[in-house]
């Protein structure tokens, strides 16, 4: 079965420093993996997916298949990164579906 | 260019009241879904439809019915609502789910 993890509910960081965010997945095969964003009382919309090796709003995420990882980073957080993120996977045992982990609650302090 | 639309963006149920939930997309696409979102659980998948005139059962359907009669429209059903029912929905859709959803604004449900 597919799980995805996101074993942080709420993360703080303060304006400039360093964010991770983490994610590891379980699956069989070759998975997609996604990074949702969702800003306070607004639909979820996608920020990264794995195959486009994209950086968006300066985050960045690797797949990293040894350790079953999909980490979302960014070298200096703003305010306005404060939101639920949320990881997710599909793969084609699953069809389209996603599967989403139970996200991270990003609060960036001034 | 409106996305993906949800109505209605509020409601309060009573327990046992029915209601039903449209979702409608006008991009075109396949794939269609019903999401809740509870805290703490992240978005779980109640139903889908990958056509018009099909659906099947995701992870959570019990308590739930959908129809899918035209290709933009996704309704999701209540047919006796109970306070577990209690959740924020969110539709979605998708071009066959490989280059990532499009989500609606939610639905706030609330069953006293």
């Amino acid at each position: 079965a597919q799980r995805v993890t996101q074993p942080e509910k709420l993360l703080s960081v303060f304006k400039g420093a360093p964010v991770e965010l983490k994610c590891n997945y379980s699956y069989s095969g070759s998975p997609e993996l996604f990074w949702y964003v969702q800003y306070s009382r607004q639909r979820l919309q996608l920020l990264l997916r794995h195959i486009s090796r994209e950086s968006i709003k300066g985050f960045t995420a690797d797949l990293n298949k040894g350790e079953t990882s999909f980490h979302l980073k960014k070298p200096f957080a703003q305010e306005e990164d404060s939101a639920m993120y949320y990881c997710a996977l599909s793969g084609p045992a699953s069809g389209s579906r996603l599967t989403f982990g139970e996200g991270t609650q990003l609060t960036v302090n001034p | 260019n409106a996305g993906v639309t949800q109505t209605p963006k509020f409601r309060v149920l009573k327990t046992g009241q029915s209601m039903t939930l449209l979702c409608a997309q006008d991009m075109n696409h396949e794939y269609m879904y019903w999401y809740r979102q509870d805290p703490g659980m992240g978005l779980r998948l109640i139903h889908y439809s990958v056509g018009e005139g099909t659906t099947a059962k995701g992870e959570v359907p019990d308590g739930y019915n959908v129809s899918r009669l035209k290709k933009q429209n996704f309704l999701l059903g209540l047919e006796s609502a109970a306070p577990s029912q209690t959740s924020v929905y969110f539709c979605a859709s998708s071009y066959r789910g490989r280059i990532g959803y499009t989500f609606g604004s939610g639905t706030r449900l609330t069953v006293v």
